[in-house]
């Protein structure tokens, strides 16, 4: 069954630091990951997506990702984090045919001034 | 453009009342959805159509049906509802978005706040 992991329900961060959420996968078949941004009592927006054209995705707001298939991973980074950037983060993967996306449980980030 | 659209923004149903989410979106898209969201859970799948006049279900379906009215709207009906149901409901769209993209990219709407007492 295809599903997505992320680790840690909340992280917090210091303001102008690394931001790192983390996200694995299992699909047996070359899947289509997405990060998604909901920002409090909103929708969810898209951040960035792999479509296998790249392994390094880049997306809104300075975030990207790496899609690496060894490790089953596709990991949220940005270099410094900034006030703006406290939100829900979902990871998200569509695989094959199909055109359900399995959501995960959601990362809260926090940032501390 | 609006995107996708969803009504009521809020609501507060007594444990049997019936009501219907409304959802609507002028992107032109084939394929529509219904999440919820639950704390801790993510978004959980109700019921999706992937072109006009189909429906299928989802992760979490019971309690719950659709209509696919045309190709711009999809509403969630839920005909006797239940504590359980309190939740915020999620309606998205999507489409192909062409050879260079077969990503099939969710557009989501405002969501609508329900609580069953």
């Amino acid at each position: 069954a295809q599903s997505v992991t992320q680790l840690g329900s909340h992280v917090s961060v210091s303001e102008g630091a690394l931001v790192l959420l983390r996200c694995n996968y299992s699909s047996s078949v070359p899947p289509y990951l997405f990060w998604y941004v909901q920002y409090p009592n909103q929708g969810l927006q898209l951040l960035l997506k792999y479509t296998s054209a790249a392994t390094l995705v880049k997306g809104i707001n300075g975030f990207e990702a790496e899609f690496k298939k060894s490790e089953t991973s596709f990991h949220l980074t940005k270099p410094s984090a900034h006030m703006s950037d406290a939100a829900e983060y979902f990871c998200a993967l569509r695989y094959g045919g199909y055109q359900k996306v399995t959501f995960g449980t959601g990362t809260k980030l926090q940032v501390i001034p | 453009n609006a995107g996708v659209t969803q009504t009521p923004k809020f609501q507060v149903l007594k444990t049997g009342q019936s009501m219907t989410l409304q959802c609507a979106q002028d992107m032109n898209h084939n394929s529509m959805y219904w999440y919820r969201q639950d704390p801790g859970m993510g978004l959980r799948l109700i019921y999706y159509s992937a072109s006009e006049g189909t429906t299928d279900k989802g992760e979490v379906p019971n309690g719950y049906n659709v209509s696919r009215l045309n190709k711009r709207e999809f509403s969630l009906r839920l005909e006797s509802a239940a504590p359980s149901q309190t939740s915020v409901y999620f309606c998205a769209s999507s489409e192909r978005g062409g050879d260079s993209d077969p990503s099939y990219e969710q557009y989501f709407g405002p969501g609508t706040r329900l609580t069953v007492t």
